[in-house]
């Protein structure tokens, strides 16, 4: 069955630095998507990057970078320059490609706090 | 262009009560879901759909029911509150199922079963 799993239950980082937020996957399927989303406290979730398992190259969002090693099936969210307004709970999901309906699974979240 | 939108936001439901939560989306969506996040368990798949007239269940559909008679639309209804029901439910859309169509959610709503 498939999973995710975000074993980093709390982060912190200093202002204008990086942090990396981690996430491993288990699925069967060859054909899977990526995806990382951002909850700030005022709720809404937010799409932050997506990666393809036939991805050649790791995506890259602005200062969000996903650090793709898929023989290691992990998916970590790499943020640049970390600024006060990244405090948020970040969640890491997964999609199998060929799944009815195209469902989203969900890992438990990292809440990130950025210290200024 | 609204997106996403969920009624009420916030509600408050004695053990037993029936309610219907909202789902609404102009971007003409086929794909509809409903989900609901409980601490430190991230977000569940409740039930969703594949396009208008069509439901299936998810991981937790129990005590959930569902309906999607106009494409904009994707209503989840409680027939008998509980306790265990408390959450906050987000409602999501997406143009296809595959590839990096991300889902679009909406801003959730907090139920609370007392």
């Amino acid at each position: 069955a498939q999973k995710i799993t975000q074993t980093q239950p709390g982060m912190f980082v200093q202002e204008k630095e990086a942090v990396t937020l981690d996430c491993t996957y288990d699925t069967s399927d060859p054909s899977y998507g990526l995806f990382w989303y951002k909850q700030p406290s005022s709720g809404e979730m937010i799409f932050l990057i997506y990666q393809g398992s036939y991805d050649q190259q790791n995506a890259t969002e602005g200062r969000y970078s996903l650090n793709f090693q898929k023989a290691r099936k992990s998916a970590n969210l790499v943020i640049s320059a970390s600024q006060l307004g990244d405090s948020a709970m970040y969640f890491c999901a997964m999609r199998e490609i060929y799944n009815q309906g195209g469902k989203l699974i969900f890992g438990q979240g990292t809440e990130l706090s950025v210290k200024p | 262009n609204a997106g996403v939108t969920q009624t009420p936001k916030f509600r408050v439901l004695k053990t037993g009560q029936s309610m219907t939560l909202l789902c609404a989306q102009d971007m003409n969506h086929e794909y509809m879901y409903w989900y609901r996040q409980d601490p430190g368990m991230g977000l569940r798949l409740i039930h969703y759909s594949v396009g208008e007239g069509t439901t299936a269940k998810g991981e937790v559909p129990d005590g959930y029911n569902v309906s999607r008679l106009k494409k904009q639309n994707f209503l989840l209804g409680l027939e008998s509150a509980a306790p265990s029901q408390t959450s906050v439910y987000f409602c999501a859309s997406s143009p296809l199922a595959g590839g990096p169509n991300e889902q679009y959610f909406g801003p959730g709503t907090r139920l609370t079963v007392t």
